[in-house]
């Protein structure tokens, strides 16, 4: 079946621009998360949805993250003012629950000049 | 989160078994032991998980220790697809966010 799948694949923006980077989920899967992968920083978790409950946005690391998950399905995480340390993979992951596997897209490319 | 400590690197040759160390030293009770892979130029992938017991999938076996404070994940023959940086996370019973080390990369060798 069809897995995660993301866009764009690759993004580069001036500084000081708003991206939008949109997560398209397993269907059925409840569980959406977020996370970030840089040279300098490793793989690190943003924020994550699970159902109708209020989202995890202990990862967000400023105010100028933000995403939504609209209808329980796709996702957007939308970076205002972006600044060149916001370069990154931008990785979307789902799952059936939130204390099943997750299965990650193959990520949006941010690069901010 | 309790955190997890993998050497950064290791070598195999193709066909033979590897054993990927974690320690794990402050495991809670409630931590289930999980292992993603993510090989170059893709995202992560799910390879196995496991609380107290020996694991066994079609992609590797884990073995735990009987104090749990380290862990092993046995790939019983590498392959050169096999390569790549294998995490060790640990997560709280309630499942949710996952938080990633640095790794363990894996290189297999013809």
């Amino acid at each position: 079946g069809a897995g995660v799948s993301q866009s764009p694949s690759n993004k580069v923006t001036e500084k000081g621009k708003d991206v939008e980077l949109r997560c398209d989920p397993i269907s059925g899967h409840t569980a959406l998360y977020w996370y970030r992968q840089s040279l300098g920083q490793g793989l690190e978790f943003l924020i994550y949805f699970q159902g109708n409950s209020a989202p995890d946005k202990s990862g967000l690391p400023s105010d100028r993250f933000s995403a939504e998950r609209t209808g329980g399905s796709v996702s957007t995480l939308t970076i205002q003012r972006t600044q060149q340390e916001d370069s990154a993979v931008y990785l979307c992951a789902s799952s059936f629950d939130k204390v099943y596997e997750q299965y990650f897209g193959p990520g949006t490319r941010l690069t901010v000049t | 989160d309790a955190k997890t400590t993998q050497p950064n690197s290791m070598e195999s040759n193709e066909e033979e078994p590897v054993h990927l160390p974690c320690n794990h030293s402050t495991i809670s009770g409630t931590d289930y032991i999980h292992w993603y892979r993510q090989l170059p130029s893709q995202g992560p992938e799910y390879v196995i998980h496991g609380l107290t017991s020996n694991v066994n999938n079609r992609m590797a076996s884990l073995a735990i220790a009987e104090d749990r404070k380290s862990s092993t994940l046995i790939l019983h023959r590498a392959t050169l697809r096999d390569a790549a940086v294998y995490y060790c996370i640990l997560r709280a019973a309630p499942g949710g966010k996952l938080i990633f080390g640095q790794g363990t990369e894996l290189s297999v060798k013809p």
